[in-house]
């Protein structure tokens, strides 16, 4: 069965430091790897999406997620924290079994970012 | 470009009410997602639609749950009766295809979130 894994429930980083959050996943075949945040009482947004090619890829607001194949992990990156960067960010995998395009999610990361 | 909209935004019910929300995607999608998110989990397929004709809903509790997309456009999705395991926000993606290209991507409404008492 294909699946996400988002080992930690809380992040907590200060502003201005690097930040990251985890996700390992179990696919079979190549995957298709999204990252998603979540704002209180708002939907998901879309961050960024690793298809093929450069394993580091650059998303929306200076997030970027790297992708390791060995490891079998993308974990989403950021150099330098915002306060507003404080939400709920997903994980996800595009399920290749169905051929419907359906996102299995992980559990969720709240990354916390203090002044 | 106008998003995905979902009503209403938040719905209280008693256990055994029915209930009913509406979504209405992005112009032009011609696929349609319920999602279920429950508090500290990730979202969790309900029901997929391509045009009016569902093609995964494998995970929908058929026993209560029902969902129909009558034009190929607007959606409702209706649980009767309501259980207070079904306390959660319902999400609305839509795409403009649904297979697992991972170009189709999804866009999501702001969700309702329904409390059962």
């Amino acid at each position: 069965a294909q699946s996400v894994a988002q080992p930690e429930d809380q992040v907590n980083v200060a502003e201005g430091n690097p930040l990251t959050v985890k996700c390992t996943y179990s696919v079979s075949g190549n995957p298709y790897l999204f990252w998603y945040v979540q704002y209180p009482n708002r939907g998901l947004q879309f961050l960024l999406k690793y298809i093929t090619g450069d394993n580091l890829v650059k998303g929306s607001y200076g997030f970027e997620a790297e992708f390791n194949k060995s490891q079998t992990s993308f974990h989403l990156k950021k150099p330098s924290a915002l306060v507003s960067d404080s939400a709920l960010y997903f994980c996800a995998v595009r399920d290749k079994s169905s051929n419907t395009g359906k996102l299995i999610f992980g559990q969720g990361t709240t990354l916390q970012v203090k002044p | 470009e106008a998003g995905v909209a979902q009503s209403p935004r938040y719905k209280i019910i008693e256990k055994r009410q029915s209930v009913a929300f509406w979504c209405n995607p992005i112009s032009g999608h011609a696929t349609l997602y319920w999602y279920q998110q429950i508090l500290g989990q990730g979202p969790k397929l309900l029901i997929q639609f391509q045009n009016n004709g569902v093609v995964d809903d494998s995970q929908l509790p058929k026993d209560r749950f029902s969902a129909e997309r009558l034009k190929g456009v607007d959606s409702t999705l209706k649980i009767q009766p309501a259980k207070l395991e079904d306390s959660a926000v319902y999400l609305c993606a839509s795409s403009l295809g649904g297979n697992i290209s991972p170009y189709n991507e999804q866009f999501f409404g702001p969700g309702t979130r329904l409390t059962v008492l």
